[in-house]
């Protein structure tokens, strides 16, 4: 057990529609990390948060945004579901950024939008 | 630019035999980190290992090794007396300023481990 919570596990819905994925970090750890795992495409990050605040952004599409809470939970926003929008979400989470620190992993949300 | 190249898609051997999964990566940048990451069947992502550029010594964890070579921008994965249970995507994955810090991925090496 990695020590970060991903909810849900599943998520079926459809296109158009609205999901939010949630993440809880491993405690102690201030930055969140929300990757994108599909066939095609591989492991894409996504976005980071840092202690509340956005660090960085990858290949995050408009349509999905995502912010930390204060108690530094994270949650992820994906709007207008298209079909090519399935794949599994990653939650990480590390103590400070990736330069000498380890991302953990969640176990995913898996989204199908049919 | 920084990449990382797993050119393995795809290992299978039998069970008690060594594998060893390649991992190549190119950065221009002298101090980074190298992580290899396992997912297995269930599907999440498992850490197995972070170094750092200045840390060429080889890691020995178990029935893992890992072999660093600056030489070559390689970094090695050798699974000894292999098991059914190491049946997984196994990725290499890299981080230095150039990428802000966040993972480079390798596109992974899916290693079958038979009965």
């Amino acid at each position: 057990d990695s020590g970060v919570t991903q909810t849900p596990k599943h998520l079926i819905t459809a296109t158009g529609q609205r999901v939010t994925l949630r993440c809880s970090p491993r405690s102690g750890d201030l930055s969140v990390y929300w990757y994108q795992q599909s066939l095609d495409q591989g492991l894409q990050f996504l976005i980071q948060y840092y202690n509340g605040e956005e660090r960085a952004k990858g290949n995050i599409l408009e349509r999905f945004s995502a912010q930390q809470f204060p108690d530094l939970h994270s949650e992820l926003n994906l709007s207008s579901l298209e079909l090519g929008d399935s794949a599994l979400y990653f939650c990480a989470s590390s103590l400070r950024g990736l330069g000498n620190t380890e991302a953990f992993f969640g176990q995913g949300t898996r989204l199908t939008v049919v | 630019a920084q990449k990382v190249t797993q050119a393995q898609t795809e290992i299978s051997v039998v069970e008690k035999e060594d594998v060893t999964l390649d991992c190549v990566y190119e950065t221009r940048d002298t101090t980074y980190y190298l992580f290899w990451y396992k997912q297995p069947p269930s599907g999440e992502l498992v850490f197995l290992i972070r170094r750092n550029s200045f840390d060429e010594q080889n890691e020995i964890s178990g029935r893992y090794s890992w072999n660093f070579q600056k030489s070559t921008s390689s970094f090695n994965f050798t699974i000894t007396a292999s098991q059914v249970v190491d049946s997984a995507v196994y990725f290499c994955a890299l981080s230095s300023m150039d990428s802000n810090y966040q993972l480079i991925w390798g596109a992974g090496t899916k290693l079958i481990i038979k009965p």
